[in-house]
């Protein structure tokens, strides 16, 4: 049971290239999350997904976009890198439906650093 | 939206001291947890405590919800409790966390 993955750990992008975060979880939680974290600061979040094919907006949203194909899978898509997106993102799943384990407890996954130049 | 805030914002201590941390928000939830940031970065799981109360080993923590504050108490420090503590509420049906701005503990030797 590995829990929340996420590819790449590290990655560094010039101003304006692309690039797809992957967070893949083994929980088979329904609910799914991208946070960002700044430098001193607690997580913020992107966005989220309550189901597979679902997804909605968080807190800051813009600049990024999302998609959850299958519900093992949630993926942070950045169009058009910027320096205000150099950040840490780490991913988050809940929500375990089964019983005895009805739990909305989120389990968080290792982080991407990303630096955009 | 909702506050959450957390005291103290650092908190230096010598191994084997007991400290207490703090977490008020500003409206009522049904979804708190505390968490361990690493110096690694790694976020550690410590309570999903949406009330009541827990313990696991020389941690334990309390959440009064009706009274919008939660506490986290850390007993006997070892050096490997330094890094940055977080709260986090969860709001609305898909329970997304809004993160406090944490506590850096220090425990030095």
């Amino acid at each position: 049971n590995a829990g929340v993955t996420q590819t790449p750990k590290f990655r560094v992008l010039k101003t304006g290239q692309s690039m797809t975060l992957l967070c893949a979880q083994d929980m088979n939680h329904e609910y799914m999350y991208w946070y960002r974290q700044d430098p001193g600061m607690g997580l913020r979040l992107i966005h989220y997904s309550v189901g597979e094919g679902t997804t909605a907006k968080g807190e800051v949203p813009d600049g990024y976009n999302v998609s959850r194909l299958k519900k093992q899978n949630f993926l942070l898509g950045l169009e058009s890198a910027a320096p205000s997106q150099t950040s840490v993102y780490f991913c988050a799943s809940s929500y375990d439906l089964q019983p005895p384990n009805l739990s909305y407890e989120q389990y968080f996954g290792p982080g991407t650093r990303l630096t955009v130049t | 939206g909702i506050q959450v805030e957390q005291s103290p914002p650092d908190l230096i201590l010598q191994e084997g001291a007991n400290s207490t941390l703090r977490c008020n928000f500003s409206d009522s939830v049904n979804n708190l947890q505390w968490f361990h940031q690493n110096p690694w970065g790694q976020l550690i799981n410590l309570f999903y405590i949406p009330s009541g109360t827990k313990q696991n080993g020389r941690l334990s923590a309390t959440t009064v919800a009706t009274e919008r504050y939660s506490l986290l108490y850390i007993s006997s420090s070892q050096t490997t409790d330094s890094g940055v503590y977080f709260c986090a509420v969860g709001i609305q049906g898909a329970q997304k966390l809004v993160f406090g701005q944490g506590t850096r503990l220090t425990i030095n030797p």
